[in-house]
């Protein structure tokens, strides 16, 4: 079946714009995770859902980063009044079940650049 | 909070050696520990995990280790191939979060 897809794969952007991630979790996954990953380092944990819950928050870096998973399927990471700090590769991943931990599965990444 | 270390940073092997790479977790809650293998641009992909209740286990070519008194896990790759060449990530979770740490990342280069 379909693996998790995230859109846009590449967004660049001025510094001071607001940006939103999406992320399509693998169907009937239920718990959905969102990472930052800069280049040559491992993912960084942001947040994660199970269902439409936000469960954890504590990886996000600051107020400008909000994420919501209103249905419980997809899921969208926002950036706020951007900046170059900000540029990265961000990543999310799936899970099939909450009560794990059980094993994810990462999407192709969204590539941020802020100009 | 949860850190990863991971050793070495880099590693190179003639093909058909073994490669072992090395994790240790500050965390003695944690009980689920993935290894992810990512290639140039693309995805981490999961290729093998181990849970706290067992000591070693092993899919093909590739093992893993835990030992869980020395908070210490290791991915061991037997008969090399060229296409092993990629980054190896170790992971660490607690409780029933799902939440990961990754260690740093080994870069591994195997040469035909």
């Amino acid at each position: 079946g379909a693996g998790v897809s995230q859109s846009p794969r590449y967004k660049v952007t001025k510094r001071g714009q607001d940006v939103a991630l999406r992320c399509d979790p693998i169907s009937g996954h239920v718990s959905l995770y969102w990472y930052r990953q800069a280049l040559g380092q491992g993912p960084e944990f942001l947040t994660y859902f199970n269902y439409e819950a936000q469960q954890d928050k504590s990886g996000l870096p600051n107020d400008r980063f909000s994420a919501e998973r209103p249905e419980g399927s997809i899921s969208t990471l926002t950036i706020q009044r951007t900046e170059q700090r900000d540029s990265a590769m961000y990543r999310c991943a799936s899970s099939l079940a909450v009560g794990g931990p059980y094993e994810q599965y990462f999407g192709p990444g969204t590539r941020l650049t802020v100009t | 909070g949860e850190n990863v270390e991971q050793h070495p940073s880099t590693l190179s092997v003639q093909e058909g050696d073994s490669a072992v790479i090395k994790c240790t977790y500050s965390d003695s809650a944690s009980n689920y520990f993935p290894w992810y293998k990512q290639e140039l641009g693309k995805r981490p992909q999961l290729i093998i995990d181990i849970r706290s209740n067992v000591g070693e286990k092993k899919d093909q070519r590739i093992a893993v280790t835990l030992n869980k008194t020395a908070k210490h896990f290791s991915l061991h790759i037997t008969e090399t191939q060229p296409e092993d060449s990629a980054v190896y990530f170790c992971a660490a979770s607690t409780g029933n979060t799902g939440k990961l740490i990754f260690g740093q990342g080994t870069t591994l280069q195997v040469k035909p």
